[in-house]
């Protein structure tokens, strides 16, 4: 599965949107794009994921580029509850996610 | 409605004990992933499951552990003679479908094992 690069911190306001970049430049025709976050002392929460269209859910807003090589996961509206570690990977066939340092985001009151 | 459920959500015991961690997947989810987490330190992926079956074993860390599921539903990751480096969280998943049916995995939020 592709190498993904996330900044490994990001603060933002409560009530303002939360954009968090990734990089995933050696992504291959049939890997998704997956976001996870995970909570201290829980385990990984699904969020979103796509394949090449934007993508909304009741959480979140994927966007990835024409090309495929980034994305931004998009929390409209940031509360305190969001604060966690924001993963993004990119999966295809292989039967684990691979996880990586991903991005801390503290949403600040 | 139920995610994945994982008992106990805590154990300690001491070293050399053996240990049994629960896992009851989503209703109807076929497939069943078990990884571990230590402190600080990223997923690694110990079993899957598609079914009964567990089609690769090599992510098992050595041969004390051991993984089973019956009947498509609940599973059990053993730890036998266990040693402190077994001290991590173990993570649950499960997902819809195989691998590569792009069906996103749902975790539960683990068994936090400490091996005094």
């Amino acid at each position: 599965d592709a190498k993904t690069t996330q900044p490994p911190s990001m603060d933002c306001a409560e009530g303002r949107a939360a954009n968090l970049p990734c990089n995933h430049s050696t992504i291959s025709g049939n890997e998704y794009v997956y976001w996870y976050r995970q909570i201290h002392s829980q385990g990984p929460q699904y969020i979103i994921h796509g394949l090449k269209n934007n993508e909304t859910n009741e959480m979140a807003s994927l966007i990835i580029t024409e090309d495929r090589k980034s994305s931004t996961l998009i929390l409209p509206h940031a509360t305190l509850r969001d604060t966690a570690v924001y993963y993004c990977i990119v999966a295809g066939s292989a039967r684990q996610l691979t996880f990586g340092s991903g991005t801390q985001l503290t949403v600040l009151p | 409605g139920a995610g994945v459920s994982q008992s106990p959500s805590n154990k300690v015991t001491e070293k050399g004990k053996d240990v049994e961690l629960r896992c009851d997947p989503i209703s109807g989810h076929t497939a069943l992933y078990w990884y571990r987490q230590s402190l600080g330190q990223g997923l690694e992926f110990l079993i899957y499951f598609q079914g009964n079956s567990a089609p690769d074993k090599s992510g098992l860390p050595s041969d004390r552990f051991s993984a089973e599921r019956t009947g498509g539903s609940v599973s059990t990751l053993t730890i036998q003679r266990t040693q402190q480096e077994d001290s991590a969280v173990y993570l649950c998943a499960s997902s819809p479908g195989p691998p590569g049916s792009n069906q996103p995995q749902h975790f539960g939020d683990g068994t936090r094992l400490s091996i005094l």
